[in-house]
C-alpha cells in the first residue's frame, strides 16, 4: 500500500527556514517523480515544485512563487522527500502535501494528509 | 508560465443535474490535464488525467474532454458525493498550474 506521510510542519517567523519532510512507502522511491504542492488557508492548491526519478538524475523544477527560496531533495536510504524553506515568507502559510504519481504518468494519483506551516509573528 | 483560467468560481447544482466545469490555458498544453476533486480537510483525489482517461475507480458519470486550450469536466448526473472543490491542472511544461478552482455547492 502506498503510503506518504509528511512532518515537520508547525509556526516560524517570517524570515525563518523550515524543513519539511515525507516518508514514502510502498513502492520504489527511486523510479518516481515526486511533488510538493501547497494550499494557504481557504485558497485553492498551488504547485510547489518536484523531484525527478533516478533516469532524471533526481533533478527539481520549482513553481515561480518559491525558486530560489524552496530546495527539494531526497534521502534514498529513509525513503524520505524533504522540503527545505528559507527566507520564509506570511503569504508561504499554507498546508504542504506530498504527492507522487504511481500508476499514472504526470499527474499525482497518491496523496499525503499535508502538514500546516504557519509564518507569523 | 502557462495559466490556467478555470469557470465557474462556485457552482449550485441538485443532484440529478448535469454539471459542467471549463479550464482554458493560456496556450497549447496538447491533452496534459488533470482534474481533481478536494473535499474539506482532505487532500485532492485525481480524476481525470490526459484530459479524458478516467482514474481507475471514479465512477463513469464523471468525463473530460478538450477543444483546443479549452477543456471540460462534466458530471453526468450529479450525486451527493460529488459536492466538492473540483481543480484542474496542467502538467505540460514546468512550473506546471491549477486552476482557481470551481466549489460545487448543493442548490
Amino acid at each position: 500500500e502506498v503510503q506518504l506521510v509528511e512532518s515537520g510542519g508547525g509556526l516560524v517567523q517570517p524570515g525563518g527556514s523550515l524543513r519539511l519532510s515525507c516518508a514514502a512507502s510502498g513502492f520504489t522511491f527511486s523510479d518516481h517523480y515526486m511533488d510538493w504542492v501547497r494550499q494557504a488557508p481557504g485558497k485553492g492548491l498551488e504547485w510547489v515544485g518536484r523531484s525527478k526519478k533516478n533516469t532524471n538524475n533526481y533533478a527539481t523544477e520549482y513553481g515561480a512563487s518559491v525558486k530560489g527560496r524552496f530546495t527539494i531533495s531526497r534521502d534514498h536510504f529513509k525513503n524520505s522527500l524533504y522540503l527545505q524553506m528559507n527566507s520564509l515568507k506570511t503569504e508561504d502559510t499554507a498546508v504542504y502535501f506530498c504527492a507522487v504519481g504511481i500508476a499514472v504518468a504526470g499527474p499525482n494519483d497518491y496523496w499525503g494528509q499535508g502538514t500546516l506551516v504557519t509564518v507569523s509573528s | 508560465d502557462i495559466q490556467m483560467t478555470q469557470s465557474p468560481s462556485t457552482l449550485s447544482a441538485s443532484v440529478g443535474d448535469r454539471v459542467t466545469i471549463t479550464c482554458r490555458a493560456s496556450q497549447s498544453i496538447s491533452s496534459w490535464l488533470a482534474w481533481y476533486q478536494q473535499k474539506p480537510g482532505k487532500a485532492p483525489k485525481l480524476m481525470i488525467y490526459k484530459a479524458s482517461t478516467l482514474e481507475s475507480g471514479v465512477p463513469s458519470r464523471f468525463s473530460g474532454s478538450e477543444s483546443g486550450t479549452e477543456f471540460t469536466l462534466t458530471i453526468s448526473s450529479l450525486q451527493p458525493d460529488d459536492f466538492a472543490t473540483y481543480y484542474c491542472q496542467h502538467y505540460s511544461t514546468y512550473p506546471w498550474t491549477f486552476g482557481q478552482g470551481t466549489k460545487v455547492e448543493i442548490k
